[in-house]
Parts: C-alpha cells; structure tokens; sequence
C-alpha cells in the first residue's frame, strides 16, 4: 500500500541556520511527489513537485526538494530560514484512484518553529 | 491565475442547521475536490468529481452532501451535522489527467472553517 512517512513532528532551527525536513515514501511505481506548506488556519500553497527528470526540483520561497530512489526519499531543504517559514509542511505522493482518477496520500506532517 | 476560492471562511451551525460551502475555480480544471482537515492532522479525502461527475465518495456520511453545478463551482451541503464534525474544510482542484500525463498537482483554497454547535 502506498504511503508517507515524515518522521519528525516538530522542528524548531533558528532563523538564517539552513533546514532539511525528512520525507519516506512507499508506492511501487514511480511516484509523484509533492511538498505543501500551510500557515495557521489557511490552505495548502503547493512548494514543489517532482514527476521525473532532474532529480533535484526547485519550488517556490527558496525551496528545493531532492529526489532518491534508492532511499525512497524526497527531503525538503532551504539554505537559509526565514521567520515567515514557520508552517507545517507536508510530503505526499500522487496515487492513481482506479480509472481517470488520481488521490494524494499525505505525510503527517512537520510542523517548523523558526527561533529569532 | 492558480487560485481556488472559498466561502465562507467561517461558519457556526447547529446541529440541526443546514448550510452550504461552496468553492470556485477559473483556471478550466475539471477535478474537483473536498478535504476535512482536523487540527494538527493532515487533509482527508472526501469526495472527488470528474468532469463534474462523482467519482470518489470516502464512505462519507450522508449528513454531508457534494453538488458540481457546473466545471467552475463545487458545492458541500451540510446537514444534521455533529460536533465532531467540526473541522477545516478544504476544496481543491486540478487538471484531469490523459494521454502521458498520469497526474497533475491539485490546487487548494483558504478553507472554510466550520464550527457545530
């Protein structure tokens, strides 16, 4: 079964230190990947996605994601964290419904604390 | 334009209120998505429509009714809900896939906060 894993719960970096949240996939054929990142209260603003190719993706707000199919991975990172980064961010893969139709499978999530 | 619109952005209803969410789209996406996301949880998949079509029901309860008038609008009514019920409501949108494009990145609104009383 396909599925999501994104270990840490909660990470706390300080502002301008550089970031990497962990992302553990679970799916047999080639994934469809995605990061989201949500503010409080607001909906889901997709960061970036990887379909295939260049296996390290550039999104939007200074992010990258890298793609390893050998450890099953899509990590996000940023070299330098801003105070407006604080969000929760989740992983999910694209997995195909049956038909025409396709669902995304979500990680639970990482919530980021940026300290001043 | 990648924008999905929500309204409204909070609603309070009792147990025994019937209300709507409705949610909009102009970027010609023809799938069209509602999520129930509880606090510190991610989104669950409620219903999807195709083409304006039902195609995905999550095994809902039927307090909670979807409706796509048209490729642009999709619609929630809400009845007899339970406190339980409280949630964000999220509706999202994307390309319907074909030929070599398997998938497509969906598209999310602000939420509707719905809070039952």
């Amino acid at each position: 079964a396909q599925s999501v894993t994104q270990p840490d719960i909660h990470i706390t970096v300080s502002e301008g230190a550089s970031l990497e949240l962990r992302c553990n996939y679970s799916y047999g054929a080639t994934p469809y990947l995605f990061w989201y990142v949500q503010s409080p209260g607001q909906g889901l603003q997709l960061l970036l996605k990887y379909f295939s190719g260049d296996t390290l993706v550039q999104g939007i707000k200074g992010f990258e994601a890298e793609f390893k199919r050998s450890q099953s991975s899509f990590n996000l990172r940023k070299p330098s964290v801003h105070w407006s980064d604080a969000a929760e961010y989740f992983c999910a893969v694209g997995a195909r419904y049956g038909g025409a139709t396709n669902k995304l499978i979500f990680g639970t999530g990482t919530l980021l604390a940026v300290q001043p | 334009d990648t924008e999905v619109t929500q309204t409204p952005k909070h609603l309070v209803m009792g147990m025994t209120n019937k209300k709507s969410l409705k949610c909009e789209q102009h970027m010609g996406h023809r799938a069209m998505y509602w999520y129930k996301q509880k606090a510190k949880k991610p989104p669950e998949l409620m219903f999807v429509y195709s083409y304006e079509k039902l195609s995905i029901n999550e095994s809902v309860p039927s307090r909670f009714s979807p409706e796509c008038p048209n490729s642009s609008l999709l619609n929630l009514h809400l009845h007899a809900l339970q406190p339980e019920d409280s949630a964000l409501y999220l509706c999202a949108s994307s390309q319907e896939i074909g030929g070599t494009f398997l998938y497509y990145e969906q598209y999310f609104g602000p939420g509707t906060r719905l809070t039952v009383t």
